[in-house]
């Protein structure tokens, strides 16, 4: 999964507390895709997002998550007063500008593995 | 998007080619077909992708029949590290990937 960074590999937090995670997409995409992977399921779409714009949001939950992509630096999913059931893994992929409408692949991160005490 | 049908699990022996199969009969004229595979704690990797020819890369290879309502993933000469979860996608480009179950691939020596 080469160009696609995603940070922290691994994060703890106790419940009520907050949980940032950062995807630096690959050299020149500029569209941002966010997938969670519950513990022994599928991924899930959450979010795509290009810079400065949120494109779908029709899998991200009501309360608590928000996802920005800025201008410059890498995409952001925030994660507000944490409870167990955040436990996950939450992968980013990136895809090159122009994708939509287009057959551009989405390539993926290693993820970050979310874990609530 | 698009539902696809999977077998839950195949496996095949080290050496030889392992065909993975996957049905999408409800496919609309411009969705394409992706591959991507993960294997255990790792994030999805692409592997290939069609929308109504045939495929290859250095990789796999990607058979779509002509109706196009299934596709066939192809790993010419399977190894251990091909050991993994193998999902076909239906999607229109650039937007939201829909993952299924996939099928686990088991590569045995």
């Amino acid at each position: 999964n080469a160009g696609v960074m995603q940070n922290p590999r691994h994060l703890v937090r106790r419940r009520g507390q907050e949980a940032r995670l950062r995807c630096s997409p690959m050299k020149g995409h500029s569209h941002v895709y966010w997938y969670r992977q519950l513990p022994e399921e599928g991924l899930k779409f959450m979010v795509y997002l290009q810079k400065e714009n949120i494109i779908d949001e029709s899998g991200m939950p009501k309360e608590r998550f928000s996802a920005e992509f800025p201008k410059e630096g890498p995409s952001i999913l925030r994660i507000q007063q944490v409870v167990r059931g955040d436990s996950a893994a939450y992968f980013c992929a990136s895809s090159p500008p122009g994708s939509r409408g287009s057959n551009q692949p989405q390539h993926f991160g290693d993820g970050t593995r979310l874990s609530i005490l | 998007d698009a539902k696809t049908t999977q077998p839950t699990s195949m496996d095949c022996a080290e050496g030889r080619a392992a065909n993975l199969p996957c049905n999408h009969s409800t496919i609309s004229g411009n969705e394409y077909v992706y591959w991507y595979r993960q294997i255990h704690s790792q994030g999805p990797q692409y592997i290939i992708h069609g929308l109504k020819n045939n495929e290859t890369n250095e990789m796999a290879s990607l058979i779509i029949t002509e109706d196009r309502k299934s596709s066939t993933l192809i790993l010419p000469h399977a190894t251990l590290r091909d050991t993994a979860v193998y999902y076909c996608i239906v999607s229109l480009g650039g937007n939201k990937l829909v993952f299924g179950a996939g099928t686990i691939l088991r590569v045995k020596s």
